[in-house]
């Protein structure tokens, strides 16, 4: 099956700091990228879809200059949460698009908690 | 833009009994998918059913396009199986992306 390796799990940092969260699909390539957002007790929400080696489509009220997405490659692909605020603090989950299969594929996730 | 709803938002089970979470989406769809998310986070793949009925286990899942719903049975129902559980629509002419529904979570008790 397929495997992802999303790191860190978790991250505290402080208002104003950047954190960049990882993406890797270890054993397959993949073109396409979701980056969801998580708040307590809620569904997950997608941010933004990224392809490969092309600039990453952001979901309405997602502010594109905050949530800096890379995909350079077919097997990583990067968020960054730039001057981050207590209000970002959430739980981030990718998710590579395995073309190879009808399911979907997630990484473990990313609690951020920004003081 | 498509309605996902989940029912119910909470469930409580004792260990060994059989459940019933119910998915309904509001336009027809050509994919549907079922997923868990277990305590720590992690979102692990069901099934995928856009139609029929699929089994897995204690598992099974059943959707009915033509009526806009789907079924998830959990049979003898273990703490294991505690954590959230999410439908979610396929949107394929938006990349693939997943529309998820607002979840059922459940705690299953020794």
């Amino acid at each position: 099956g397929a495997v992802v390796s999303q790191h860190p799990s978790w991250v505290i940092c402080k208002s104003g700091t950047s954190v960049k969260i990882e993406c890797r699909s270890l054993d397959f390539q993949a073109t396409t990228m979701f980056w969801y957002r998580q708040f307590p007790k809620q569904s997950l929400m997608l941010m933004a879809t990224s392809n490969e080696g092309s600039k990453a489509t952001y979901e309405q009220g997602v502010e594109k200059d905050k949530f800096l997405i890379n995909h350079a490659s077919l097997t990583l692909s990067t968020l960054t949460v730039t001057s981050a605020h207590p209000e970002d603090s959430s739980f981030y989950i990718c998710s590579p698009r395995d073309t190879r299969e009808n399911g979907y594929t997630f990484g473990s996730g990313t609690r951020l908690t920004v003081v | 833009g498509i309605q996902v709803e989940q029912s119910p938002p909470d469930l409580i089970l004792q260990e060994g009994a059989n459940s019933t979470l119910r998915c309904n989406f509001s336009d027809s769809v050509n994919n549907l998918q079922w997923f868990h998310q277990n305590p720590w986070g992690q979102l692990i793949n069901l099934f995928y059913i856009p139609s029929g009925t699929k089994q897995n286990g204690r598992l099974s899942a059943t959707t009915v396009a033509t009526e806009r719903y789907s079924l998830l049975y959990i049979s003898s129902s273990q703490t294991t199986d505690s954590g959230v559980y999410f439908c979610a629509v396929v949107i394929y002419n938006q990349g693939g992306k997943l529309i998820f529904g607002q979840g059922t979570e459940l705690s299953v008790k020794p």
